[in-house]
Parts: structure tokens; sequence; C-alpha cells
């Protein structure tokens, strides 16, 4: 059974920083894109980032570019993603979700998600 | 930006039909995924490229789309349909994008 187990959320101080990581277990790791997809509380979905499945491409969107940085090591099945100069507008569950192929395309989808951690960004 | 625009709400009577649209342009030429989400949980597939279905979900959903709109059809209505639905798009300027979601309400 495929199984991701996101953790490392928690509360932090405006223009701090913080790892979160994606613990994925029942597929082979590398062999799949990975994204992060983040929801405010009460709010729609919002797509983060995303990485090739070798971990030599790597995708953000605008809102957290040059702010947070996603990684992944393929020897732990684990996927990363550094938060920094956090922001209150930051505040979110974080959702790591598999996608279908290494590469990334028009094609892909997300399946499954993880349960998510949630990160709360205040004084 | 690539915006995906969805009803804020729908309703259905129990045992109904359900449909819920996604509209954007130029929807007709992308694939469109849509997942259910209910209160604290993690989002599930429920049709992927249009029309296609995963494992597990039943056959009650049912995806279309044509020109401007991409229609999610949720056929004898259930309680436990009760969720917030979002559409999904990838889009090459802007990557993922997500509709804005609409919750169904089963009467």
């Amino acid at each position: 059974e495929v199984q991701l187990v996101e953790s490392g959320g928690g509360l932090v101080q405006p223009g701090g920083s913080l790892r979160l990581s994606c613990a994925a277990s029942g597929f082979t790791f590398s062999s799949y894109a990975m994204s992060w997809v983040r929801q405010p509380p009460g709010k729609g979905l919002e797509w983060v980032s995303a990485i090739s499945g070798g971990g030599g491409a790597t995708y953000y969107a605008d809102s957290v570019k040059g702010r947070f940085t996603i990684s992944r090591d393929n020897s732990k099945n684990t996927l990363y993603l550094q938060l920094t100069s956090l922001r209150a507008e930051d505040t979110a569950v974080y959702y790591c979700a598999k996608e279908i192929e290494a590469a990334r395309s028009e094609y892909n989808w997300l399946d499954p998600w993880g349960q998510g951690t949630l990160v709360t960004v205040s004084s | 930006s690539y915006d995906l625009t969805q009803p804020l709400s729908v309703s259905v009577a129990l045992g109904q039909t359900a449909r819920i649209t996604c509209e954007r342009s130029n929807i007709g030429s992308k694939n469109v995924h849509w997942y259910q989400q209910k209160p604290g949980q993690a989002p599930v597939l429920v049709i992927y490229r249009d029309t296609n279905r995963p494992s597990g979900i039943p056959e009650r959903f049912s995806g279309s789309h044509s020109g401007t709109t991409a229609t999610l059809t949720i056929s004898r209505a259930q309680v436990g349909d009760e969720a917030n639905y979002y559409c999904q798009v990838w889009d090459s300027s802007t990557d993922w994008v997500f509709g804005g979601g609409t919750k169904l309400t089963v009467l």
C-alpha cells in the first residue's frame, strides 16, 4: 500500500524557518515526481512546489520562490520542504502528494496524498 | 494567472444527481482531475484525465468536459458524498492550478 506521512510542522515566528518531511513507502520512490500542496485554514488548495523523480528538476509557485526549497533523498524514501522567511500567509496544512511519472508533465495527476502537517506562522 | 472557476456550493437531494462545474476559457484542451476532500481529511482523487475513475471510486462518479466547462457528476448522491470537491489542471506557465472548491450538500 502506498503511504505518505508528513512531519515537521509546528508554530514558528514570522521570519523563521522550518523543515517539513514526507516519508514514503509502498512504491519505488525514485520513480515518481512529488509535489507539496498547501491549504490555509478554511480555504482551498494551493500548489507550492514539485520535484522530479531523480531530484534534478525543481519547480515552485511564485508565492514561495526564493523562500522555500524542495529536495528529496531517494536512499531514505523521503521528500523535504525547507521553509524560510516565513510569513503569516504561509500558515496552512502542507500535504505531500505523489505524481504518476518521474518526469512532470500535463499528463500527470496527484495520487495519493499524505495526511498533512500544520504550519502556523505567528508571533 | 490561470484561474479555474467553481461554484461555492451545490445542493442535491438524496438519491438525485449532482453536477459540479469547473470553468476556464480553454479547459477543453486540458486534462482535468477532480479531488474529494472531507472535513479533516486529505484530498482523494476521484476522477483523472477528464473521465477516468481510480480503482475504489464508485461508478456513481463520472467526469466530462468540453469547451469552457468540465463537469463532475455524482449520480444517486449519498450523505457520504458530502465534501468539498476541487478541479485541477496543469498549466505550462503556472504548473498545478486548483479551482476554488465546491461544497456539496446532500439534503
